[in-house]
């Protein structure tokens, strides 16, 4: 079945650094990748979706200077979290989906970041 | 037993026992539903899903039931193993699945041996 492989599974980094995570799809391509925000005991929220060779889409209320968004290859997504701040720990998770197959949306497994 | 409050509602089940999660969808107009898992630390998983032109649909060890006229969604899990439990979220879409899914709030499924 479809793969997307997430990097890093989790991180740690400084107030005011930035934090970049890669979405990968591994046996299929993707012009279209959707990027995920998921707070403790709580659903994911779609934050943006993320199209090949050309600029994001970001859902209402995410800021698209914050997080960067991009989508460089068939296979490769982008998001980097910019001057990180304590309020951005969450999880996030990247999908795309592997064509009409069953399956529909396949994701990725997830990056944990802390803001310290 | 299912609770239901500021936190995530729990369903607590013997292992052993037939699960069943509900879930409410909001848009008339999906007409593709899905069932995901999500392990804790992980991304959520594909379990089954079902078009609206269908009531039910069965795969190993789990059922979905559909009911169009209250918008309505079960999950159903025969013979729940330990292995199960992880929060599950139902997912609504549109044109088949084209659209992208919205996610519904979760339950989370807490099996004892």
């Amino acid at each position: 079945g479809a793969v997307v492989s997430q990097h890093p599974s989790w991180v740690i980094c400084k107030s005011g650094t930035s934090v970049k995570i890669e979405c990968r799809s591994l046996d299929f391509q993707a012009t279209t990748m959707f990027w995920y925000r998921q707070f403790p005991k709580q659903s994911l929220m779609l934050m943006a979706t993320s199209n090949e060779g050309s600029k994001a889409t970001y859902e209402q209320g995410v800021e698209k200077d914050k997080f960067l968004i991009n989508h460089a290859s068939l296979t490769l997504s982008t998001l980097t979290v910019t001057s990180a701040h304590p309020e951005d720990s969450s999880f996030y998770i990247c999908s795309a989906r592997d064509g009409a197959g069953d399956y529909g949306y396949t994701f990725g497994s997830g990056t944990r970041l802390t803001v310290v | 037993g299912e609770s239901v409050g500021l936190h995530l509602p729990t369903l607590s089940v013997q292992e052993g026992d037939n699960s069943i999660i509900n879930c409410a969808y909001s848009n008339s107009a999906s007409d593709y539903f899905i069932w995901y898992k999500q392990e804790s630390g992980k991304g959520p998983q594909f379990i089954i899903d079902i078009r609206s032109n269908m009531d039910k649909r069965q795969g190993q060890r789990v059922t979905v039931l559909l009911n169009k006229t209250v918008k309505h969604l079960s999950l159903q899990i025969a013979a729940t193993q330990p292995g199960d439990s992880a929060v599950y979220f139902c997912a609504e879409s549109r044109g088949g699945g084209s659209y992208i899914p919205t996610f519904g709030r979760g339950t989370s499924l807490i099996v004892h041996p």
